[in-house]
């Protein structure tokens, strides 16, 4: 079975701190990425990788950067924590082709206070 | 990508079939739909996808419109554990996928 961890299934962070979040994944995906879900907004994109060491913005980036030094590992870096980033972020991996299937992460429910 | 719409909620008694209606008629002819669903506090979970043939699986039946702009879910017999949100999502080759709010289930016993 695929799996997709994540760091924390929870996490509080105060204002200004600058946090990390880690995905990893065992099925050797080229294609990783974050979402954001909040409620009534559903799940939005915030970045994707294609392969190691490269990233596309997704619709909402703005606030947060990412890292992929392997391919297993995607990283959501937050430099500077507001409260309005607090959210469940998911993360999810997928293969390259004519099937998209994404497998998703439990999330981690992060609080910024 | 083309956007998908949804009814906010559903209810359904439970060993009945449950229809889940999903709108995307702007949908272009390589996007395929896909049905996940995410039950509380869990990441979504992939159901089943399809081009524009019927499509069936050990979870679900995906039914598309010859036109392809509609489809629809269906869980045979629906159970308890099958409470959840469901998210239709139209899909390009560009694997980058566009949530809606999806249909709350609520399967009733």
């Amino acid at each position: 079975d695929v799996k997709v961890t994540q760091s924390s299934r929870y996490l509080v962070k105060r204002t200004g701190e600058k946090v990390f979040l880690e995905c990893v994944q065992d099925m050797d995906h080229e294609n990783m990425f974050w979402y954001r879900q909040d409620p009534g907004l559903g799940l939005r994109l915030i970045y994707f990788s294609y392969d190691v060491k490269m990233k596309e913005k997704g619709d909402i980036p703005e606030g947060y950067s990412v890292s992929r030094e392997k391919k297993e590992r995607f990283s959501l870096i937050l430099e500077s924590a507001s409260t309005n980033q607090t959210s469940m972020y998911l993360c999810a991996s997928g293969t390259t082709g004519r099937y998209n299937e994404q497998f998703f992460g439990p999330g981690t429910r992060l609080t910024v206070l | 990508d083309a956007k998908t719409t949804q009814p906010p909620s559903m209810d359904c008694a439970e060993g009945r079939a449950a229809n889940l209606p999903c709108n995307h008629s702007t949908i272009s002819g390589n996007e395929y739909v896909y049905w996940y669903r995410q039950i509380h506090s869990q990441g979504p979970q992939y159901i089943i996808h399809g081009l524009k043939n019927n499509e069936t699986n050990e979870m679900a039946s995906l039914i598309i419109t010859e036109d392809r702009k509609s489809s629809t879910l269906i869980l045979p017999h629906a159970t308890l554990r099958d409470t959840a949100v469901y998210y239709c999502i139209a899909v390009s080759g560009t694997y980058k996928y566009i949530f809606g709010t999806g249909t709350r289930l609520k399967v009733l016993a």
